[in-house]
């Protein structure tokens, strides 16, 4: 199938600071990518849809300006969390499509990355 | 998006085939039901996907049943490494747009010795 991959892993920094979380699909084409987040115990929360060229589009209780999401490319998009805050610590994941041209979308599978552990002090 | 509901949580030994029901009584005529597994601290793996009757791959079985309100992921001879969270998704496949998956509680299976 598919990969996907996060980067980094995982991540501890202090209150207050921005971190970036980079999320690549290897060997196909991802128009579309989509960022979740989940803490402990919980199941995946839905937090945006990552559009390449375009605005990102965000659940209903995200704040769009806290949680930056680019997708400048076709296999690249980038969630920031800006001013992070320990409530921000969680699991990020984040999943993609393939939609390589000439595939087909017979099964429109998302695959997801292994996710990226946010700590914040 | 339909919604599905799973029990929370199931117990089985090795060796034993698990299933596990999925209930999804609004799903919709272009929806696709697909099966996710996840191991704590990792990303949900596909698993398994179906529109409809039965389906097999090399890791499970999904059964559908006519009225497609409901569905079985059929795991077979599970083995302690299949203790993890399984997730029954209804979606919609349209093409030019996007399937979005809202997850729900999930079942967490654990195999024992």
């Amino acid at each position: 199938g598919a990969v996907v991959s996060q980067h980094p892993s995982w991540v501890i920094c202090k209150s207050g600071t921005s971190v970036k979380i980079e999320c690549r699909s290897l060997d196909f084409q991802a128009t579309t990518m989509f960022w979740y987040r989940q803490f402990p115990k919980q199941s995946l929360m839905l937090m945006a849809t990552s559009n390449e060229g375009s605005k990102a589009t965000y659940e209903q209780g995200v704040e769009k300006d806290k949680f930056l999401i680019n997708h400048a490319s076709l296999t690249l998009s980038t969630l920031t969390v800006t001013s992070a805050h320990p409530e921000d610590s969680s699991f990020y994941i984040c999943s993609a499509r393939d939609q390589t041209p000439g595939r087909g979308t017979s099964t429109d599978t998302q695959y997801f990355g292994p996710g990226t552990r946010l700590t914040v002090l | 998006l339909a919604k599905t509901t799973q029990p929370i949580s199931m117990d089985s030994y090795e060796g034993q085939e698990v299933n596990i029901t999925c209930s999804h009584n609004n799903i919709a005529t272009n929806d696709y039901i697909t099966w996710y597994q996840q191991f704590p601290s990792q990303g949900p793996r596909f698993i398994i996907q179906g529109y409809k009757t039965k389906v097999t791959n090399e890791v499970a079985s999904l059964f559908i049943p006519a009225d497609r309100k409901s569905s079985t992921l059929s795991l077979p001879r599970v083995s302690l490494s299949d203790t993890a969270v399984y997730y029954c998704l209804v979606g919609v496949r349209f093409s030019g747009g996007y399937n979005k998956l809202i997850f729900g509680a999930g079942t967490r299976l654990a195999v024992h010795p």
